[in-house]
C-alpha cells in the first residue's frame, strides 16, 4: 500500500527566502506525482505534474523534483511571498497495489512572513 | 467558467438522514473521482469512475453510493447520515491516469 509523507509538516519563512518542502512516497511503481496547493477552507489547485519518466517540472517560481528510484521528490519555491501561505500537498498516482489512485501525503503547511 | 463543480458548497443535516452532493465537470475527462478530506484535512479517495464504471472503491461504507449518470457527473448519495461523515467532500476529473483537477469542496456537517 502506498504511503506518502511530507516533511516539514509546518513551516514559517520570511519574505523573500528560498524554500524546498520535501515528500517520500513508499511503492516506487508511480505514473505520475502531483503537487497541489489548498488555501484555507478552499479546493485544491494542481501546481506542477511529474510523469514518471521525468525529474523535473517548473512553473513560474515553483520547481518540482522526482526521483522515482528513492521514492522521493521536492518541491522548490524561489523567493517566496506572503501570498505562497497555504498548505500544499504531494500526491503520487499509482504504485504496485493503488491503480489509478492518488495517494496524498499529510501536507505542509507553509506561512511566508511579510 | 468553472472546470470542475459541485453542489451544494454546505451541507448541515442530522444523523439519520440521506443526501446527495452532486459534481459536475466541463473539461471533457473521462474519469471522476470522490475524496474525503476529514477534521485532520487527510485527504483519501473514495471512489473513481472512468466512462461512467465504477474503477476504484476504497473500502468505503456502502451508505456512500456514487452514480455517473453521463460522463460530465459523478454524484453522491449517502444513506443513513452518521456523525464519523462530517467532512469536507472533493470531487475531481481527469484523463485516466493524468493530472486531476478538484472541485471547490463540499463542507459536509452532521449533527
Amino acid at each position: 500500500k502506498q504511503e506518502v509523507t511530507q516533511i516539514p509538516a509546518a513551516l514559517s519563512v520570511p519574505e523573500g527566502e528560498n524554500l524546498v518542502l520535501n515528500c517520500s512516497f513508499t511503492d516506487s511503481a508511480i505514473y505520475n506525482l502531483q503537487w497541489f496547493r489548498q488555501d484555507p477552507g478552499k479546493g485544491l489547485t494542481s501546481l506542477l505534474l511529474i510523469q514518471s519518466s521525468q525529474r523535473e517540472q517548473t512553473s513560474g517560481r515553483l520547481n518540482a523534483s522526482l526521483d522515482k528510484s528513492s521514492g522521493r521528490s521536492t518541491l522548490y519555491i524561489a523567493a517566496s511571498q506572503p501570498g505562497d501561505s497555504a498548505t500544499y500537498l504531494c500526491a503520487p498516482l499509482g504504485g504496485n497495489n493503488a491503480g489509478n489512485m492518488l495517494t496524498f501525503g499529510g501536507g505542509t503547511r507553509l506561512m511566508v512572513k511579510p | 467558467d468553472t472546470a470542475v463543480s459541485q453542489t451544494p458548497k454546505y451541507l448541515v443535516t442530522q444523523m439519520g438522514n440521506d443526501k446527495s452532493i452532486k459534481c459536475e465537470q466541463n473539461l471533457g475527462h473521462d474519469t471522476m473521482y470522490w475524496y474525503k478530506q476529514d477534521s485532520k484535512k487527510f485527504l483519501k479517495i473514495m471512489f473513481s469512475y472512468n466512462n461512467k464504471e465504477l474503477i476504484i472503491n476504497e473500502t468505503v461504507p456502502n451508505r456512500f453510493s456514487p452514480k455517473s449518470p453521463d460522463k460530465a457527473h459523478l454524484n453522491l448519495h449517502i444513506n443513513s447520515l452518521e456523525l464519523g461523515d462530517s467532512a469536507v467532500y472533493f470531487c475531481a476529473s481527469s484523463p485516466l491516469g493524468n493530472e486531476q483537477y478538484f472541485g471547490p469542496g463540499t463542507r459536509l456537517t452532521v449533527t
